[in-house]
């Protein structure tokens, strides 16, 4: 079952701090996030596991709730660069063999 | 390196015609996956492989092969084209699911 983002898409002036969610109703090991540009493929930004411990982007945070099965995205001091669509991929099974996507969040950063 | 590489970037097909998307990576790594993006959908798996000659289904595997005769190469194969194959193709290699690197894609239309 699909993880549900929120919000669909968000625009914000550079400088300007964001927030994409992403929930699933099954229990979570670990919640991957990606951004794709227009036309390219997704770039890896981060891994949360289960127990606490992430991997990722060091201008980047997150956070993992395991009790709600949430995860958060925090983008502070927004850059023209960070435009682009947000994933976030879920393994239920603990595998690190099959995530499952989101449909994304599409973040626009203004001059 | 040259990472994950795709080929071709562009396919039309036919109906009823049959065809090899191409997907190879020289990082050594034993996790390849085969994903689809429409619009609006975000990525969903189609096959993936956890080294050589290991292959399993992912989210949607029909109307797909796959095979990993090697740690390099990952080809998809279309068997019969279908209009609702219309998408853009994505290959990823990975440890796990861990940090995917993904390839940029392939562009497939069929009429």
């Amino acid at each position: 079952q699909q993880p549900v983002q929120s919000p669909q898409a968000v625009i914000l002036r550079e400088g300007e701090d964001a927030v994409i969610n992403c929930s699933s109703s099954k229990a979570l090991y670990s919640v991957h996030w990606y951004r794709q540009k227009h036309g390219e493929a997704p770039v890896f930004l981060m891994i949360l596991l289960k127990g606490g411990e992430q991997k990722g982007h060091e201008k980047i945070s997150a956070s993992f709730n395991e009790k709600k099965q949430q995860s958060s995205l925090y983008l502070t001091a927004s850059q023209l660069s960070y435009s682009g669509t947000y994933f976030c991929g879920t393994d239920r099974s603990g595998s690190a063999r099959q995530l499952t996507f989101g449909s994304g969040t599409q973040l626009t950063v203004l001059p | 390196n040259a990472g994950v590489t795709q080929t071709p970037k562009f396919q039309v097909l036919k109906t009823g015609q049959s065809m090899t998307l191409q997907c190879a990576q020289d990082m050594n790594h034993e996790y390849m996956s085969w994903y689809r993006q429409d619009p609006g959908m975000g990525l969903r798996l189609i096959h993936y492989s956890v080294g050589a000659g290991i292959t399993d289904q992912g989210e949607v595997p029909n109307g797909y092969n796959v095979s990993r005769s090697t740690t390099e190469d990952f080809p998809l194969r279309l068997l019969s084209a279908a209009p609702s194959q219309t998408s853009v193709y994505f290959c990823a290699s990975g440890i796990g699911t861990d940090t995917q690197y993904f390839g940029p894609g392939t562009r497939l239309t069929v009429l």
